[in-house]
């Protein structure tokens, strides 16, 4: 089935470390997203991918890293940087940035404490 | 910049009646595109109906259909014969079609509207 992966669907990091959240699709699409989701708010952009080895910031950038090395694959840093990293965090990806629809991943809920 | 304003926090609707989420949106453009998308407790985001702004016809899917009011700014969701598994989340999401070298604002979502179904 072709689809997007997260993993893990939860994750636990203690504050000061590093932690790396996994997208993986098979859908063969160009481009990647990631967004961020808090209580009572919607849907914020952390990065955008357009292409293989290409990357771009999004509305929230700040505290966050991201590669594409792979068609397939554009991972997310949390860094210690990041103030308040807790909250959901989704990948979506679309057949290009022109496409006007989106699909989304399960998501991944990460706690920091 | 675009602003998408759901008003309605929390809804509830009593099985096999009809439901209307409100979403309002902001923009200056003239061609966009406006989406509600559903986000069930298992937290999946799914497409439920989306709309092209240059036509004037109200999208239909099912039992989801829009009332889309351009020169009002507005573009509600109505849910027909609602069912247990209506319940969730809805967000109202606005993208706009030509796509510009600040991406940022490319695709904004409402705060979303949380819909409980009753028995």
């Amino acid at each position: 089935d072709g689809g997007i992966t997260q993993s893990p669907k939860y994750l636990f990091r203690k504050e000061g470390q590093n932690v790396t959240l996994s997208c993986e699709q098979n859908l063969n699409h160009d481009a990647m997203y990631w967004y961020r989701q808090d209580p009572g708010q919607g849907l914020r952009l952390i990065y955008y991918s357009q292409i293989v080895n290409d990357f771009q910031k999004g509305d929230i950038a700040e505290g966050y890293s991201v590669s594409r090395e792979k068609k397939e694959s554009f991972p997310l840093t949390v860094t210690s940087a990041q103030k308040n990293p807790t909250a959901f965090y989704l990948c979506a990806s679309s057949i290009g940035t022109a496409s006007y629809e989106q699909y989304f991943g399960p998501g991944t809920r990460l706690t920091v404490t | 910049a675009q602003t998408v304003t759901q008003s309605q926090p929390e809804m509830s609707v009593q099985e096999a009646e009809t439901v209307t989420l409100s979403c309002t949106y902001d923009t200056s453009e003239s061609d966009y595109y406006l989406f509600w998308y559903k986000q069930p407790p298992s937290r999946q985001m799914i497409l439920v109906i989306r709309q092209e702004a240059y036509k004037q016809q109200n999208a239909t899917e099912n039992r989801f259909s829009v009332n889309f009011q351009k020169a009002a700014k507005s573009f509600s969701l109505k849910i027909s014969d609602s069912q247990l598994g209506d319940a969730a989340m809805y967000f109202c999401a606005y993208r706009t079609r030509y796509i510009r070298d600040n991406y940022g604002q490319n695709f904004v979502f409402g705060p979303g509207t949380r819909l409980s179904v009753l028995p």
